[in-house]
C-alpha cells in the first residue's frame, strides 16, 4: 500500500463548477500537506501547504486537512479551462523529503 | 527572481551510457532535492542535499548519485543508463530544506533507447 493514495481520474467539469480533490494518507507522522499543479511538461507548481489539521484558503482554492481520518482535500471554485491540469498532493515523511500522490487529472471544459 | 532552472531540458541517451543533470536552485535557496517522475511510479523522491552535503536518500540503485556544489547549484548523474531511466528528472529548491516550500524546475526529459 502506498504512503499517500490518490484518484488518477481523470475529472471532467463544466466551466464554473467546483473541483473537488482528495487524498488519503497512513502516515499519521505527516505535518504539512502541499497541493502542487502541473501542467503537460512543466514541473509541479506549488499552489498551498496546510500544516496539520484545518482549512486554508486562497483566492478560489480551499485546502482542507482532517488528522483524524487522514484525510485532505482541495477545492477550487469557479473553475476555469486555464485550472485544466494535474494536481499532486504531497506530504512530508520527514524534513527532506515529500511523499507524493499519483496526481488527478483535471480537465475544465468551456 | 529568477525560478529553479534546470539543464538541459531534453535528453536522449542509449542503454549502458551515463547522464549528468544540472539544477540551478532560486538565489538564495541552500537545500536542492531531485525527484525522478514517471507514467507508472508517479513522482518518487531521489535524494536531497543542503549545503553540499546529502541529508536524504531515497530507494534508488547506486547508479543514481548528486552532488551539489558551494554555490548551491547541484547535478545528478545516472551511470549505465537502462531503458526504466527514461523519466521527467525533476529538481526543487527550498530556503533551507524546508519541505512545505519546495519550488520545482521544469524538469529534464531523459529518453533511453
Amino acid at each position: 500500500q502506498k504512503e499517500v493514495e490518490q484518484d488518477p481520474g481523470p475529472l471532467s467539469v463544466p466551466e464554473g463548477a467546483i473541483v473537488s480533490l482528495n487524498c488519503t494518507y497512513s502516515n499519521s507522522a505527516f505535518q504539512y500537506f502541499m497541493w502542487y499543479r502541473q501542467y503537460s511538461r512543466k514541473g509541479p507548481e506549488l499552489l498551498m501547504y496546510t500544516y496539520s489539521s484545518g482549512n486554508k484558503e486562497d483566492g478560489r482554492f480551499t485546502a482542507q486537512v482532517d488528522k483524524s481520518s487522514k484525510y485532505i482535500s482541495l477545492f477550487i471554485r469557479d473553475s476555469q479551462p486555464s485550472d485544466s491540469a494535474t494536481y499532486l498532493c504531497a506530504m512530508n515523511p520527514n524534513d527532506y523529503k515529500l511523499s507524493f500522490g499519483a496526481g488527478t487529472t483535471v480537465t475544465v471544459r468551456a | 527572481k529568477a525560478g529553479v532552472t534546470q539543464t538541459p531540458r531534453y535528453l536522449i541517451k542509449t542503454r549502458g551510457q551515463q547522464v549528468t543533470l544540472s539544477c540551478s536552485p532560486i538565489s538564495g535557496h541552500r537545500s536542492v532535492s531531485w525527484y525522478q517522475q514517471t507514467p507508472g511510479q508517479g513522482l518518487q523522491f531521489l535524494f536531497e542535499y543542503f549545503s553540499e552535503t546529502q541529508r536524504n536518500k531515497g530507494n534508488f540503485p547506486g547508479r543514481f548519485s548528486g552532488r551539489q556544489f558551494s554555490n548551491s547549484r547541484s547535478e545528478m548523474n545516472v551511470s549505465t543508463l537502462e531503458l526504466g531511466d527514461s523519466a521527467l528528472y525533476l529538481c526543487a529548491s527550498s530556503h533551507r530544506g524546508a519541505t512545505y516550500e519546495q519550488y520545482f524546475g521544469p524538469g529534464t526529459r531523459l529518453t533511453v533507447t
